[in-house]
């Protein structure tokens, strides 16, 4: 079974400093994708960024950067100068290989993120 | 252009009555998805289709139907509606079958419908 856990229910953050989100996954497929979502208060679901289990490379796009540690199963998200739009939930997800994950993404419960004039 | 969409956005409804929800994407997708939300924010897929056939079918009370008329179109339909069905719907669309990427298909999401039972 898949799992993403994300511990930090409420993060408050100045506008233009830098925030790091934490997500940590667990799961025995050996191929996986790993994604943040922003849903603000609006309710929208906004895909921001994703990271393959095989990258070499921490994705980035933009201002969202994805601290990914394979050995410690984590995808940390990382904003860098905090905007006040970017005060929403953010959701890490996962999608495994196995033939009872299809193609189905795990969500964790989400992280707060209230930015601060 | 709305890449996926769900009507209605609100669906305000007494215990007991069957409703649906419709859901639609243009952007040529094989699969399409429905996914809850309760009252925490929690999200858990329910009903998977590729190209008209269910591939995923969570532990969801068989008072919950979807029906994919064609690949563009999954609708959810639920029958004798309860309390706890109240929470958010979205419905979501990907390109799963010969796509290079397989693990980068990014899930497009609808604007959700919230659901009330009264």
């Amino acid at each position: 079974a898949q799992k993403i856990t994300q511990t930090q229910p409420g993060m408050f953050v100045q506008e233009k400093e830098a925030v790091t989100l934490d997500c940590t996954y667990d799961t025995s497929d050996p191929s996986y994708g790993l994604f943040w979502y922003k849903q603000p208060s609006s309710g929208e679901m906004i895909f921001l960024i994703y990271q393959g289990s095989y990258d070499q490379q921490n994705a980035t796009e933009g201002r969202y950067s994805l601290n990914f540690q394979k050995a410690r199963k984590s995808a940390n998200l990382v904003i860098s100068a905090s905007q006040l739009g970017d005060s929403a939930m953010y959701f890490c997800a996962m999608r495994g290989g196995g033939e009872t994950s299809g193609s189905r993404l795990t969500f964790g419960e989400g992280t707060q993120l209230t930015v601060n004039p | 252009d709305t890449a996926v969409s769900q009507t209605p956005k609100y669906l305000v409804t007494q215990m007991g009555n069957d409703k649906s929800i419709k859901c639609e994407q243009n952007l040529g997708h094989d699969t399409m998805y429905w996914y809850k939300q309760d009252s925490k924010k929690f999200l858990k897929i329910m009903f998977s289709y590729n190209n008209k056939e269910l591939i995923i079918n969570e532990t969801v009370p068989n008072r919950f139907s979807p029906k994919s008329p064609d690949k563009a179109h999954l609708n959810l339909h639920i029958n004798s509606l309860e309390l706890g069905d109240s929470a958010v719907y979205f419905c979501a669309s990907s390109q799963e079958m010969l796509s290079p990427s397989f693990w980068s298909n990014e899930q497009f999401f609808g604007p959700g419908t919230r659901l009330t039972v009264l």
